[in-house]
């Protein structure tokens, strides 16, 4: 039981270029939720997906960020023309139902630098 | 007013001190989480309670819902748990989370 993989755990991108962010959630879970810690800040709810589906991007940016989680393979957090506000670490969570938090589980996040 | 509080922001203690972190939400959960976070590290979870009192090993974490009050304790505290301390709720059927703002602990020789 690997838990829950987030890959990498560091990227540096250049303004204007895009990242990718995947994460594995652990084995039997198939809520996947990503959240965002700013430097010296909170974390921050910002999409709750299942397979194939959308459940809550209220915390998404309106522009630029998109997430997916297909039938196979990682979800994927994406973000288009990367701004040094983005900079920050994104961590992904997963949960094997959307009841009661029970069994949530973070990965170990994906620290983003924008150069 | 946030929807949940911390407090203390900052704690400094001496190895071996007792310590005290409160949590205090505003909402409706159906679950409270205290998570532990290093500098620059990833994040575990320490406890996930709906009620009551859960124990592992030096650490204790309660819960009162009626007054919508959590505590995490720390028994004789050691420089290993020094990190950042979290905690947020959890509510509905959506089991997103809401985080505090964190209890930053420095415990010294």
């Amino acid at each position: 039981n690997a838990g829950v993989m987030q890959n990498p755990r560091h990227l540096v991108r250049r303004r204007g270029q895009e990242a990718r962010l995947r994460c594995s959630p652990m084995k039997g879970h198939s809520h996947v939720y990503w959240y965002r810690q700013l430097p010296e800040e909170g974390l921050k709810f910002m999409v709750y997906l299942q397979k194939e589906n959308i459940i809550d991007e209220s915390g998404m940016p309106k522009e630029r960020f998109s997430a997916e989680f297909p039938k196979e393979g990682p979800s994927i957090l994406r973000i288009q023309q990367v701004v040094r506000g983005d900079s920050a670490a994104y961590f992904c969570a997963s949960s094997p139902t959307n009841r009661g938090s029970v069994g949530y589980t973070f990965g170990s996040g994906t620290r983003l630098t924008v150069v | 007013k946030n929807e949940v509080e911390q407090s203390p922001q900052n704690l400094t203690a001496q190895e071996g001190e007792f310590i005290t972190i409160n949590c205090s939400y505003s909402v409706g959960i159906s679950a409270l989480h205290w998570l532990q976070q290093h500098p620059g590290g990833g994040i575990v979870s320490l406890f996930m309670l709906s009620s009551g009192k859960k124990k592992h090993g030096r650490l204790i974490a309660t819960i009162n819902i009626q007054e919508k009050h959590s505590s995490l304790h720390i028994t004789a505290s050691h420089p290993r748990d020094s990190a950042v301390y979290i905690c947020a709720v959890g509510g509905g059927t959506a089991s997103k989370l809401t985080f505090g703002t964190g209890t930053r602990l420095q415990v010294t020789l």
